[in-house]
């Protein structure tokens, strides 16, 4: 089945650096989403990249996509304490043709100190 | 800002009982699903339901479970008889079209912390 595993597992930070998260991905996708999760609370979607996309860009948030490498990256620039949390990349995925479901990979957890 | 609302945020429950987690989506979405994050693990889809029925379903989503939509606005989670290994967080989403036709995200709910004894 199709999974995003995000690299690295954690990444430790100051605040002010830019942090970078990758995602690997097994098999062709129509898109690819990040979500954020702070420790216990719900998904919050940052940003979805279309297939045909490279790049996209959100505030402070860069993602790009290469589906040749099948691979995703999440920049995120100037970062701050509050951008401390698990960040998830999802791809589509088919059980069936009736529809589509989210594959979500493992995280990467972030943490960003003052 | 419009949100999906899930209760209870923790329920515990003895092995063997019926759980019902309850979800209220965003109230213009059509699609709604149900996931669950095991502690440590990665979120796991279960079910996804569009039109007053399942549109597709995983193998975690066997006969123990069930979703209904008791009436215009809830949307629910029936575990019949939970057991130790259910034990997780639930989150409940929903979206507006379903993907990948418009590409749309899916907003979830904070999640109800399950915990099975």
């Amino acid at each position: 089945s199709q999974q995003g595993e995000e690299d690295p597992q954690a990444l430790s930070i100051q605040e002010g650096e830019n942090a970078t998260m990758n995602c690997s991905y097994k098999t062709s996708i129509n898109n690819l989403q990040w979500y954020r999760q702070n420790s216990g609370r719900g998904l919050v979607h940052l940003i979805l990249i279309r297939s045909n996309e490279r790049e996209k860009h959100s505030g402070r948030l860069r993602v790009t996509l290469d589906t040749s490498k099948k691979s995703s990256s999440l920049l995120i620039t100037a970062s701050r304490a509050a951008d401390t949390a698990s960040y998830f990349c999802a791809t589509d995925a088919s059980y069936t043709q009736a529809g589509t479901a989210l594959i979500f990979g493992k995280g990467t957890t972030l943490s960003v100190s003052s | 800002e419009p949100e999906v609302t899930q209760t209870p945020s923790h329920q515990v429950t003895q092995m063997g009982q019926e759980v019902i987690l309850r979800c209220v989506p965003i109230s213009n979405h059509l699609y709604f699903y149900w996931y669950r994050q095991i502690l440590g693990q990665k979120v796991e889809f279960l079910v996804s339901f569009y039109n007053n029925e399942i549109s597709e379903k995983s193998e975690i989503f066997d006969d123990q479970f069930s979703v209904e939509r008791p009436d215009g606005s809830n949307f629910t989670l029936k575990i019949r008889s939970t057991k130790l290994e259910d034990s997780a967080m639930y989150f409940c989403a929903s979206s507006e079209r379903h993907w990948p036709e418009l590409n749309t995200e899916a907003f979830f709910g904070q999640g109800t912390r399950l915990t099975v004894v």
